[in-house]
């Protein structure tokens, strides 16, 4: 059985570049989420996608933007880069949506 | 929406001591998932236990959904066991605690 696996593992950024992060589920996994963490806080949600379709979405601005693709891999991508972007973006899976999620390891993103 | 509390925020215990992690949600719960952070930022898996008590090795839970608590205990610690545990509540979004950070001395 194959681990949530992301990538890349750092990525360093300028303040109004664009980033697309990108996240390959669990074996058997539909549901993929992603999350913010800044340093020393809880993860926090920015959305969800199940079956290639937006399925629930946090408290994050419409620059933060995702995709599913048809084998449930997905892609977080961020327009307009700001200091405060710079954390670990961590994204699980799960299936069905709901029950027990899995993480990957993160991709930390700094933005100078 | 849900408040989720974690208390206490940090702790140092000497190798082979034990602890217990609490939990405290502001309503019922019924998704409820335990993690440990690693120093490298990995987030496992510890348990998904929306009700009732389940045990895995060292570690084990309790949640009491009707007092809308849950609480990890961790037993004989290790210095792999560092790191931040987190409880998570999926409410129409999944909400952390901000976690309790927790050092084992060798």
């Amino acid at each position: 059985e194959t681990g949530v696996t992301q990538s890349p593992t750092h990525l360093i950024k300028t303040r109004g570049q664009q980033v697309t992060l990108r996240c390959s589920s669990q074996s058997g996994h539909n549901t993929v989420s992603w999350y913010q963490q800044a340093l020393g806080q809880g993860p926090q949600f920015i959305f969800q996608y199940y079956r290639e379709e937006e399925n629930g979405r946090g408290n994050f601005p419409p620059r933060f933007s995702g995709l599913q693709f048809p084998n449930y891999s997905s892609e977080l991508n961020v327009n307009a880069l700001e200091l405060d972007d710079s954390a670990l973006y961590l994204c699980a899976s799960s299936s069905p949506p709901g029950l027990a999620e899995y993480f990957g390891p993160g991709t930390r993103l700094t933005v100078l | 929406g849900i408040q989720v509390e974690q208390s206490p925020p940090d702790l140092i215990l000497q190798e082979g001591a034990n602890s217990t992690l609490r939990c405290n949600f502001s309503d019922s719960v019924n998704n409820l998932q335990w993690f440990h952070q690693n120093p490298w930022g990995q987030l496992i898996n510890l348990f998904y236990i929306p009700s009732g008590t389940k045990q895995n090795g060292r570690l084990s839970a309790t949640t009491v959904a009707t007092e809308r608590y849950s609480l990890l205990y961790i037993s004989s610690s290790q210095t792999t066991d560092s790191g931040v545990y987190f409880c998570a509540e999926r409410d129409d979004k999944i909400i952390f605690g901000k976690g309790t950070r927790l050092h084992i001395l060798p």
